[in-house]
Order: C-alpha cells, then sequence, then structure tokens
C-alpha cells in the first residue's frame, strides 16, 4: 500500500498562477521528498524535508512538514508552461529503510 | 540527464518468456534501486543493493530476481511473464546505503507483455 497519497490528483492552471497539492502519510517519517516526471520519463527528486524541518525553499517552490496532521504540501509559484507534470510525495522511514511513492498529483500549467 | 542509464528503452515480448533490464547507476554510487510503474499499481519499490548486498525487499514477486555486480551496475531479470507485469522499470542510484536521501532515477525500460 502507499504511504503517501496526493492530493488532488489532478489540477489545471493558468501558466502565472501557483499551483498547491498536498500529501497526507499514515505512520511517522524520517524524512518526506518531491519528485518530479514529465510524461513517460523519470523522476527528478525536487526537494527533500526532514522530520524535524517544518518549512524549505528552492526556487519557485515551497514545502510545508505537519507531523502532527501527517501532511506535508508543495507550492509552485508563478507557474510556467514547462511546471505540466506529475508530482509525488515519498515518504522514507529508516526503520525498513524504504522510500515509499504515493499515486502522484498532474499538473496542467496551460499557456 | 540524471547519470543512470537503463536500456533497453523499450521491450515488447510474449507471455511466459523471460528479460533481463540493466541499470548503471551514476559514477560512484553505491546503491541501486528498482522501481516499478504501472496505472493501477503506482509507483512500486521492488528492491535495493548496496556495493552487491541486497538491503531491502519490496513487493517483488518470486518470479522476478536482481543482483548488483561488482562494477555496481545491476540487473532485474524477470521470468514467466504475465499481462499484469507490463510497466515502466524504473532504476535509480544513490551514494548512501540508506535511502534516506535523493535518488536519481533512470528513463526507465517501458516493458509490455503481449
Amino acid at each position: 500500500s502507499q504511504q503517501g497519497e496526493e492530493d488532488p490528483q489532478a489540477l489545471s492552471i493558468q501558466e502565472g498562477e501557483n499551483a498547491t497539492m498536498n500529501c497526507s502519510y499514515k505512520t511517522s517519517i524520517n524524512n518526506l521528498q518531491w519528485y518530479r516526471q514529465n510524461s513517460g520519463r523519470g523522476l527528478v527528486h525536487l526537494i527533500l524535508i526532514r522530520s524535524n524541518e517544518r518549512e524549505k525553499h528552492s526556487g519557485r517552490l515551497r514545502v510545508t512538514l505537519d507531523t502532527s496532521k501527517k501532511s506535508s504540501s508543495l507550492l509552485i509559484t508563478a507557474s510556467r508552461a514547462a511546471d505540466t507534470a506529475s508530482y509525488f510525495c515519498a515518504t522514507f522511514k529508516a526503520a525498513g529503510n524504504k522510500l515509499t511513492f504515493g499515486g502522484g498529483t498532474r499538473v496542467l500549467v496551460k499557456p | 540527464d540524471s547519470g543512470v542509464t537503463q536500456t533497453p528503452k523499450h521491450l515488447i515480448t510474449a507471455t511466459g518468456q523471460r528479460v533481463t533490464l540493466r541499470c548503471s547507476p551514476r559514477s560512484g554510487d553505491l546503491s541501486v534501486y528498482w522501481y516499478q510503474q504501472s496505472l493501477d499499481q503506482g509507483l512500486q519499490f521492488l528492491i535495493h543493493y548496496y556495493n552487491g548486498e541486497e538491503r531491502a525487499k519490496g513487493n517483488i514477486l518470486e518470479r522476478f530476481s536482481a543482483q548488483q555486480f561488482p562494477d555496481l551496475h545491476s540487473e532485474l531479470n524477470l521470468s514467466s511473464l504475465e499481462l499484469g507485469d507490463s510497466a515502466l522499470y524504473f532504476c535509480a542510484s544513490s551514494a548512501y546505503r540508506g535511502v534516506g536521501e535523493k535518488l536519481f532515477f533512470g528513463s526507465g525500460t517501458q516493458l509490455s507483455v503481449l
């Protein structure tokens, strides 16, 4: 079963708008990672946030982590057509040494 | 380019057959991971090798096996193939023994079982 579940499953926005997607998980984690996948291609790592961190930024990306609610969010600001992709959260538990991916959010940025 | 190389990019075969997928990790990376991606199951972790030794197993079927060689490349062997094995198979690598750090993914092998 998947540890992380993304919401929404799909998102359609206009270029320049912000895109927000959420990830919920069920058990405690050591870190949470976000990856991007362009259609049919390999996944690309975007950002990693550890369980003792609450917020991280990388360029136009902002990730938050709320361990009390077992949830994370990924915000893409000022979206571009090139941001069109699927975005996956992945949770890491040291016990078991596994990185488990959620089902992903498909984002379409219309020019 | 992630630096992880997977071959072949596409593979079409018949039920009951056996195939081998190959992965070369990034230069210097000792860990190799295999994932299966399908529409109904999403991204499923199969297996993790570190420096030639198996470190963790996920939802890997008994018909599937993998190994990591002394030169650190890895092969995933899929046998007695079924229609449901059709999927995108990804290899990923990292420099670390644990999987807590970011992974670098290859572009995948698209397997079609007819």
